[in-house]
């Protein structure tokens, strides 16, 4: 499988603290998506990191990337308990005709 | 801006029938559209990539008879799920794609099919 590997598989925290979720992929790809989902409903796009970047924010998300390892971490800081959702990555691989492969995603539980 | 729908957003059906999910663009044409299926707590699984105005393209393992896709405009793509069985129960997601430069996918809703 060219699924990516998302860890941890899941993540409890109380509100106030900082989640970070590593993703893992196996090709090499053009650029690397975050997605947020709610439980039974569609994907809610987060932030987009090109191949030839190393860090991106957005608000309270930070991104980096390390194509030399295949890896990204989502890192969102000072969680709400509106934040409680699955967060994937999906990579769109180079020579794959804008498919993306999504990560097993990471579910996160941020308690008040 | 980029807002996808999916119609209808669940549905329950007996096994043996056929199912049509539709799929649209809202504000913008989407060169291409792809249709996801989730199992609970699982990821998404890319079933096919379907382009307007020619046949999908299927991942492995998805039969193209059983998951008819139908990609007539540039707003519109419909998933038929045939002879629909329970386990073929599952959250079908689609996207599209506008042809960006950051390939970036709008998501549908989801429809969330039963099959008794």
């Amino acid at each position: 499988s060219q699924q990516g590997e998302e860890d941890p598989q899941a993540l409890s925290i109380q509100e106030g603290e900082n989640a970070t979720m590593n993703c893992s992929y196996k090709t090499s790809i053009n650029n690397l998506q975050w997605y947020r989902q709610n439980s039974g409903r569609g994907l809610v796009h987060l932030i987009l990191i090109r191949s030839n970047e190393r860090e991106k924010h957005s608000g309270r998300l930070r991104v980096t990337l390390d194509t030399s390892k295949k890896s990204s971490s989502l890192l969102i800081t000072a969680s709400r308990a509106a934040d409680t959702a699955s967060y994937f990555c999906a990579t769109d691989a180079t020579g794959t005709a804008s498919k993306l492969t999504f990560g097993t995603g990471t579910r996160l539980q941020v308690t008040l | 801006g980029a807002v996808v729908s999916q119609h209808p957003s669940r549905v329950i059906c007996k096994s043996g029938t056929s199912v049509k999910i539709e799929c649209r663009s809202l504000d913008f044409q989407a060169t291409t559209m792809f249709w996801y299926r989730q199992f609970p707590k699982q990821s998404l699984m890319l079933m096919a990539t379907s382009n307007e105005g020619s046949k999908a393209t299927y991942e492995q393992g998805v039969e193209k008879d059983k998951f008819l896709i139908n990609h007539a405009s540039l707003t519109l793509s419909t998933l038929t799920v045939t002879s629909a069985h329970p386990e073929d129960s599952s959250f079908y997601i689609c996207s599209a794609n506008n042809g960006g430069l950051n390939n970036e996918q709008f998501f549908g809703p989801g429809t969330r099919l039963t099959v008794l």
